[in-house]
């Protein structure tokens, strides 16, 4: 059973909208969240960390994690053409020394000009 | 300039033929890790080092081996490729524990004819 789900698999915004995307996970042992994008042809790359409830700010990007649901979001304002990716949302586990990566399968983003 | 390389970038196999791919990284990151990804399927853990000699399967180990004999370098075998094993594979590392992000490299095309 997959322990991240990510919702939706895909999604168009319009040059300058709002894109939302969505991520829950099974586990409650996950304490360490990340979005990782991914740009075609490319490796996936870290984009946010967050690790403690409510919301963390970077720029256009929003990530909001509500642990008691654990339900993690990204929200892109002002989306451009270049935010076009896959999107990962990941989620790893406290305390046991090592660190083992639960991915969701992604949801595509497409922004059109 | 913390980077995660791979060799090669793109490799054509008949089946049955022996594929190495390898990996390196100049962070000297204990963790790494080998991926596959698939189209809608997102990123499946192969393998993950804990460090030299130090190794342990992921979710998909079948028909794959790993050696790490160097920190820095860590390398995926197939013994007598599949046509299912046609895949991008990633490898990635991260700092020991919990809370780190992990760094990918630009992955590896692998067709198998």
């Amino acid at each position: 059973q997959q322990k991240v789900q990510q919702s939706p698999e895909s999604l168009s915004v319009p040059e300058g909208g709002m894109a939302s995307l969505n991520c829950t996970s099974s586990d409650r042992n996950f304490q360490y969240f990340w979005w990782y994008r991914q740009h075609s042809g490319e490796g996936p790359k870290a984009l946010m960390s967050i690790f403690s409830d409510g919301d963390k700010k970077e720029g256009r990007f929003t990530a909001h994690l509500n642990k008691a649901s654990l339900h993690v979001s990204l929200h892109i304002r002002d989306s451009q053409p270049s935010d076009s990716a896959l999107y990962f949302c990941a989620a790893s586990e406290h305390g046991t020394g090592y660190q083992n990566f639960y991915f969701g399968k992604g949801t595509s983003l497409t922004v059109i000009p | 300039d913390m980077k995660v390389t791979q060799m090669p970038r793109y490799l054509i196999k008949r089946m049955g033929e022996n594929v190495l791919l390898e990996c390196g990284q100049d962070m000297s990151h204990e963790t790494m890790y080998w991926y596959r990804q698939d189209p809608g399927l997102g990123l499946q853990l192969i393998y993950i080092s804990y460090d030299v000699d130090s190794n342990s399967e992921g979710d998909i180990p079948k028909g794959y081996r790993v050696s790490r004999k160097k920190r820095e370098h860590f390398s995926l075998i197939l013994d007598s490729a599949k046509t299912n094993q046609t895949s991008v594979y990633f490898c990635a590392s991260s700092l020991r524990g919990t809370g780190h992000e992990q760094y990918f490299g630009p992955g590896t095309r692998l067709t198998v004819l």
